[in-house]
């Protein structure tokens, strides 16, 4: 298993700023994920963190607007850019252990509110 | 590419009475079905997977679920809700064993009621 820690677990911003979301793992995990989880919807990929290499985004998600880094196999954040009210959300850290594993563990999210 | 249905928004049960959530899939291939609970503020939390074998899949907290691939379903089941139950109930499809990218359904959300 693996425990996920995310910071912080909340934040107010002002629209035109920027956050940058840091998540820990106990453990080295071979891939992270980093979701949205906007008001009243479900939870959506945003994109994967690699080790090492560039993290690989979904369709509607880029990188200037979610810059991700991923610096060893332990720790990764996400910034949310140049916010607008809707980017108003919970994010959410996700780890998959081990190449061959059954079960992504979960951080208990950060919830955004931009004004 | 996949997709997770979850036909009911809101859910009210009362304490000690049966429960079903229901989750409809739709992939292409071997589907890795997942439910997962978040409590208010909380995380995730995994309730159980299913990958292959025995189509009813027991979990944590006295859940279990059936997998029917002739329905594309994936239906959570209680047999006697506590309240400590109430919460946001996801299913989600994986998109491959070893490839925890999921797809997630829009949630149940349970109220348990005295």
């Amino acid at each position: 298993s693996a425990v996920i820690s995310q910071k912080p677990s909340r934040d107010i911003c002002q629209r035109g700023t920027s956050l940058t979301i840091q998540c820990q793992v106990d453990s080295q995990v071979t891939m992270m994920f980093w979701y949205r989880q906007q008001p009243g919807q479900s939870l959506t990929l945003i994109a994967t963190a690699n080790q090492g290499s560039e993290a690989t985004y979904e369709s509607g998600f880029v990188i200037d607007k979610f810059p991700i880094s991923r610096p060893n196999l332990t720790f990764s954040t996400l910034t949310v850019s140049n916010m607008s009210p809707e980017d108003s959300s919970i994010y959410l850290c996700s780890a998959q252990v081990g190449a061959q594993t059954t079960e992504a563990f979960f951080g208990q999210g950060t919830r955004l509110t931009v004004v | 590419a996949q997709s997770v249905t979850q036909p009911d928004i809101h859910i009210t049960v009362s304490e000690g009475a049966s429960l079903e959530l229901r989750c409809n899939y739709s992939y292409g291939a071997t589907p890795y079905l997942f439910w997962y609970v978040q409590s208010p503020g909380q995380g995730l939390q995994l309730l159980l997977k299913y990958f292959s074998g025995d189509t009813l899949v027991q979990g944590i907290k006295g859940f279990e679920a059936e997998f029917k691939r002739s329905q594309s379903s994936f239906n959570l089941r209680k047999p006697s809700v506590h309240w400590s139950d109430a919460a946001e109930y996801f299913c989600a499809v994986g998109r491959g064993f070893g490839n925890e990218k999921l797809t997630f359904g829009t949630g149940t959300r349970l109220t348990i009621i005295p």
